[in-house]
């Protein structure tokens, strides 16, 4: 089975400029998570999905940062206007709520993003 | 509230010798744990879980952990370590699936 997906796996851009982020969760799946990962500051829960609702979103740095999900097998993750802080790699997860492999969330490869 | 230490960044070991890369958590309620890995430049992987039962549990690669409620603790464990293992490895802690969060990671190296 694929795991997840995330698009693009590295992206250069200067400040200001939108960036948006895309993932596809393994199929069946019906949770997603955005995580960000820096060194200073580890990994970072940004927001979670379940059946396609955001229930949390607290992790949201500020209104630059925008999730959503349209449907079961797609999410944005989209920051505008960028900065340089936002230099990051930006994860994305997904777990199924039920069944046998309920309760372990799986990554995809990460968004290497650098804000110039 | 919920949080994860892994009071090592960095744990050295040789090749063919025990490991253990340790974790202590707090949450309210039961603990769920569990253990990830990440190589350079990839995701984090899923190494292994503890949800319920035997303390013991067995993960991927010969990888195990040990729940230690009393202690707070569900420390990594490998009882001969290869060069392949070096990576980050990430202990994290979740009460109801739906947030969970991540130590700061312990980069292990194993030399040969």
């Amino acid at each position: 089975d694929a795991g997840v997906i995330q698009s693009p796996r590295h992206e250069v851009t200067e400040m200001g400029q939108e960036v948006t982020l895309r993932c596809k969760p393994i199929s069946g799946h019906n949770s997603l998570f955005w995580y960000r990962q820096t060194m200073m500051r580890g990994l970072e829960l940004l927001i979670y999905f379940n059946n396609n609702v955001p229930i949390d979103d607290s992790g949201m740095p500020e209104d630059r940062f925008s999730a959503k999900m349209p449907n079961a097998s797609f999410s944005t993750l989209k920051i505008q206007p960028s900065e340089p802080r936002d230099s990051a790699v930006y994860f994305c997860a997904s777990r199924k709520r039920q069944g046998p492999l309920q309760n372990t969330i799986y990554f995809g490869e990460g968004s290497w993003l650098t804000v110039v | 509230a919920q949080s994860v230490a892994q009071p090592e960044d960095q744990v050295n070991v040789a090749e063919g010798n025990p490991l253990t890369v340790k974790c202590t958590y707090s949450v309210s309620g039961n603990p769920y744990l569990f253990w990830y890995v990440q190589y350079p430049n990839r995701g984090l992987q899923f190494l292994l879980k503890y949800i319920t039962g035997d303390n013991l549990v067995k993960g991927s690669y010969g990888f195990e952990a040990e729940f230690n409620k009393s202690q707070t603790s569900f420390h990594l464990k490998k009882p001969s370590a290869l060069v392949s293992d070096s990576a980050l490895y990430f202990c994290a802690v979740s009460h109801n699936f739906n947030k969970f969060y991540f130590g700061s990671g312990t980069k292990l190296n194993v030399k040969p």
